[in-house]
């Protein structure tokens, strides 16, 4: 399987902490995606790095790749009870399937 | 930017009935579009991959026979869920992505269709 691992598979944290996830992959790729899904509904993509970048912001958002390890992190500074959600990150691997696969994902809840 | 519409968002039936979901890209032309199946607090996982005008290329361990996919044109696909039961109960999500005017859209996802057979 092509499936990445995340974890800590759940994540509990106060609003206003930092929540870091972690992504481990297995495939060379092109970039690496991260997406945020609420319960029972659809995916809302948050930012996507490329393979030869190591560092990305967006807002509250962070996201590392390193490519010799084949990982990447997510981190969301100043948390809210609205970040609560599940995470995925998702790779497009560099040659054969034209498909994303998905990690494992992490549970955050941001407790008010 | 690129829409996705994903329809029914929710559909109960019974058990042996089928169950047809579709997607369709709105504002962009899906060469490819991808079907994916999520078991509560699990991850996505994908069932197949279809490309316009030709067959679905489905992933190992997928019943082709009961997912049935059609990708007649380059804005729609539907998964039938052929004599559903209560096993094929999960949420299915689509993933559309194509080239407009040579730009890229990526990967861009319905909002899913929650099945439960009854």
């Amino acid at each position: 399987s092509q499936q990445g691992e995340e974890d800590p598979q759940a994540l509990s944290i106060q609003e206003g902490e930092n929540a870091t996830m972690n992504c481990s992959y297995k495939t060379s790729i092109n970039n690496l995606q991260w997406y945020r899904q609420n319960s029972g509904r659809g995916l809302v993509h948050l930012i996507l790095i490329r393979s030869n970048e190591r560092e990305k912001h967006s807002g509250r958002l962070r996201v590392t790749l390193d490519t010799s390890k084949k990982s990447s992190s997510l981190l969301i500074t100043a948390s809210r009870a609205a970040d609560t959600a599940s995470y995925f990150c998702a790779t497009d691997a560099l040659t054969g399937a034209n498909n994303l696969f998905f990690g494992t994902g992490t549970r955050l809840t941001v407790i008010p | 930017g690129a829409v996705v519409s994903q329809h029914p968002s929710w559909v109960i039936c019974k058990s042996g009935t089928s169950v047809k979901i579709e997607c369709r890209s709105l504002d962009f032309q899906a060469t490819t579009m991808f079907w994916y199946r999520q078991f509560p607090k699990q991850s996505l996982m994908l069932m197949a991959t279809s490309n316009e005008g030709s067959k679905a290329t489905y992933e190992q361990g997928v019943e082709k026979d009961k997912f049935l996919i059609n990708h007649a044109s380059l804005t729609l696909s539907t998964l039938t869920v052929t004599s559903a039961h209560p096993e094929d109960s999960s949420f299915y999500i689509c993933s559309a992505r194509g080239l407009q005017d040579r730009f890229d859209y990526g990967y861009t996802f319905g909002s899913g269709t929650r099945l439960t057979v009854v």
